[in-house]
């Protein structure tokens, strides 16, 4: 059945190096999000895009994070550079976009920065 | 988004009705009510939402007030799988589907 995939599942890295997060959301879903979540914060928005337009990355940090969609299939997140503080699982979800807010999360990718 | 609280845990025993509470008393006309969870190491799961009417699905039940302050989500049957941490969130039609995920409930479902 129809899944969001998300790669690498775990990823595990040193501070200062570049982290890119991928996304691959359900085939005609035309609203892709990220968020990210910790013990401290829980569950927290970074971005959304709608038709792979940028509508709101007001969540992510701006100076070290960035979200862009290639094409309807690919969606990425990167860090440059990373910090420890940007250890978390990263989340991907899709929407069709058609009068429901239902979405559809990925399995995310596990963080960890040294 | 109108701010919804929960309680921080619950417990039920299997095979009985799990009733998980919601209180949104800002929630303003146009905006849903909507219930995710996720069980744990996994990505949230939606399971329900609506507007003033009760809805059911397979997964669920939506029992929204007359005065829309509150709701409750039922697991009719619930099962040890259905453990996780449960979320309400309010979210208007025009929200482009920010969720805004507050702390849950625990729900843990005993033998």
């Amino acid at each position: 059945d129809a899944r969001v995939t998300q790669t690498p599942r775990h990823k595990v890295t040193e501070m200062g190096q570049e982290v890119t997060m991928r996304c691959q959301p359900i085939l005609g879903h035309n609203t892709v999000f990220w968020y990210r979540q910790t013990m401290m914060q829980g569950l927290e928005l970074l971005a959304y895009f709608r038709n792979r337009a940028p509508l709101d990355d007001s969540g992510m940090p701006k100076d070290r994070f960035s979200a862009e969609m290639p094409d309807a299939t690919l969606a990425t997140l990167k860090i440059q550079p990373s910090e420890p503080r940007d250890s978390a699982v990263y989340f991907c979800a899709s929407g069709s976009g058609q009068g429901s807010n239902e979405q559809f999360f990925g399995p995310g990718t596990r963080l960890t920065v040294l | 988004d109108a701010k919804t609280t929960q309680p921080p845990s619950m417990d039920c025993a299997e095979g009985r009705a799990a009733n998980l509470p919601c209180n949104h008393s800002t929630i303003s006309g146009n905006e849903y009510v909507y219930w995710y969870r996720q069980i744990h190491s996994q990505g949230p799961q939606y399971i329900i939402h609506g507007l003033k009417n009760n809805e059911t699905n397979e997964m669920a039940s939506l029992i929204i007030t007359e005065d829309r302050k509150s709701s409750t989500l039922i697991l009719p049957h619930a099962t040890l799988r259905d453990t996780a941490v449960y979320y309400c969130i309010v979210l208007s039609g025009t929200s482009y589907g920010k969720l805004t995920f507050g702390q849950g409930t625990i729900l843990t479902v005993h033998p």
